[in-house]
């Protein structure tokens, strides 16, 4: 099975509105970390933010934001504002421990493309 | 956030080859590094974590004496690709890790 799931199609957003990219994920450790990243066609890969699975709140970045359900097991990301710069690749990650340790390889998903529309 | 280098960023090499890929960590010492492949339009997948001073954990499937990995000090990990073939084609990148991973710009390498 895999660990994250991303099956989104290529999603369009118009300029300044909010779009979510959804992510699930599976595992049986019950400490675990989720990300997400950006990859413009550059390729270069940029961390936008991360959910602990103890984390009580949804965590925030600027206009990034996290929706986590925990018992759904998705960490879907909300972009709000969209701009054209937003036009990118979305990867959504884990790592089993959410915690600094030995075992901190990520798993990606299979990722979701953006076009943010003027 | 932290900066990661790789070097070089493209490269084109003839069948039969080897090629070397460094990964930086510049204003932060790391323990481990990774290593990624990304085929076109596909996700990152992982072929092997980096150690300082240790061998490397290499990724079921990932042939070890093909993809020769060196940590040899806490800022610097290469990667080389030993007798390059098409097949080998890709875009590699690293990462370091420190509270999160933080990834190099990836290199793109052509096997003609």
């Amino acid at each position: 099975a895999q660990k994250i799931t991303q099956t989104q199609p290529g999603m369009f957003v118009q300029e300044k509105e909010a779009v979510t990219l959804d992510c699930t994920y599976d595992t049986s450790d019950p400490s675990y970390g989720l990300f997400w990243y950006k990859q413009p066609s550059s390729g270069e890969m940029i961390f936008l933010i991360y959910q602990g699975s103890y984390d009580q709140q949804n965590a925030t970045e600027g206009r990034y934001s996290l929706n986590f359900q925990k018992a759904r097991k998705s960490a879907n990301l909300v972009i709000s504002a969209s701009q054209l710069g937003d036009s990118a690749m979305y990867f959504c990650a884990m790592r089993e421990s959410s915690f600094t340790g030995a075992n901190s390889k990520l798993t990606f998903g299979k990722g979701i493309t953006l076009s943010v529309r003027p | 956030g932290a900066v990661v280098s790789q070097h070089p960023s493209w490269v084109i090499c003839k069948s039969g080859t080897s090629v070397k890929i460094e990964c930086r960590s510049l204003d932060f010492q790391a323990t481990t590094m990774f290593w990624y492949r990304q085929f076109p339009k596909q996700s990152l997948m992982l072929m092997a974590t980096s150690n300082e001073g240790s061998k490397a954990t290499y990724e079921q499937g990932v042939e070890k004496d093909k993809f020769l990995i060196n940590h040899a000090s806490l800022t610097l990990s290469t990667l080389t690709v030993t007798s390059a073939h098409p097949e080998d084609s890709s875009f590699y990148i690293c990462s370091a890790r420190r509270d999160t991973q933080f990834f190099g710009p990836g290199t793109r390498l052509t096997v003609l």
